[in-house]
């Protein structure tokens, strides 16, 4: 079935250190999106490329970035995590203004 | 502020009731979604209403849309221990781009 598919499921890192998250999809759609979810919140859109056109959400930390090396694959680096960093990442598709198509997230632990 | 704000926060009913969700909104729209999202995973899109329609069905789901009062319900029928999850509005902005703002979403709980 095509899906979207995240990895890890579960990603625990330590204050500071990097992190980098993956995102794959096998439905072919030009729009992928990351956003964050912390506990009983809702989804809050980081940013979303598309095609290759990257969008950065104007209250995005700086130390959040993006990399879509082609259009199945979409990546989130944190390149410094803190605390309030740990969350539920999500990562979405769409065939441009469709309804989106999630994957089951990276949930991320700052030790 | 959020865009879509949803009540109730929670929702506690018996297995065979229905379950209603109320989302409102703050600016103008294209269209309006409802999502599901089972504990620890992601978001299930469920039914996406236009700007111009004012009701939509599918299976036991029925969301009905004002644009005047910028808001919509989620009526899920004869409500099942299987649809115990969180419920979330989203809305796309009429601004042309692809930012979706998602309410806080509604907790629903069924009871067996």
């Amino acid at each position: 079935d095509a899906m979207v598919i995240q990895n890890p499921r579960y990603q625990v890192t330590q204050f500071g250190k990097p992190v980098t998250l993956s995102c794959s999809q096998t439905l072919n759609h030009n729009v992928m999106y990351w956003y964050q979810q912390k506990s009983s919140q809702a989804p809050k859109l980081l940013f979303h490329y598309y095609d290759k056109d990257f969008n950065n959400e104007a209250d995005t930390p700086d130390n959040f970035q993006s990399r879509r090396p082609n259009t199945s694959f979409c990546f989130l680096d944190i390149r410094s995590p803190g605390l309030g960093d740990a969350a539920m990442y999500l990562c979405a598709t769409s065939r441009d203004l469709e309804p989106q198509h999630f994957g089951d997230g990276t949930r991320l632990s700052i030790l | 502020s959020q865009q879509g704000e949803e009540d109730p926060q929670a929702l506690s009913i018996q297995e065979g009731e229905n379950a209603t969700m109320n989302c409102s909104y703050k600016t103008s729209i294209n269209n309006l979604q409802w999502y599901r999202q089972n504990s620890g995973r992601g978001l299930v899109h469920l039914i996406l209403i236009r700007s111009n329609e004012r009701e939509k069905h599918s299976g036991r789901l029925r969301v009905t849309l004002d644009t005047s009062k910028k808001s919509s319900s989620l009526l899920i029928t004869a409500s099942r221990a299987a649809d115990t999850a969180s419920y979330f509005c989203a809305t796309d902005l009429n601004t042309g781009g692809f930012k979706t703002i998602f309410g806080a979403g509604t907790r629903l709980f069924v009871k067996a």
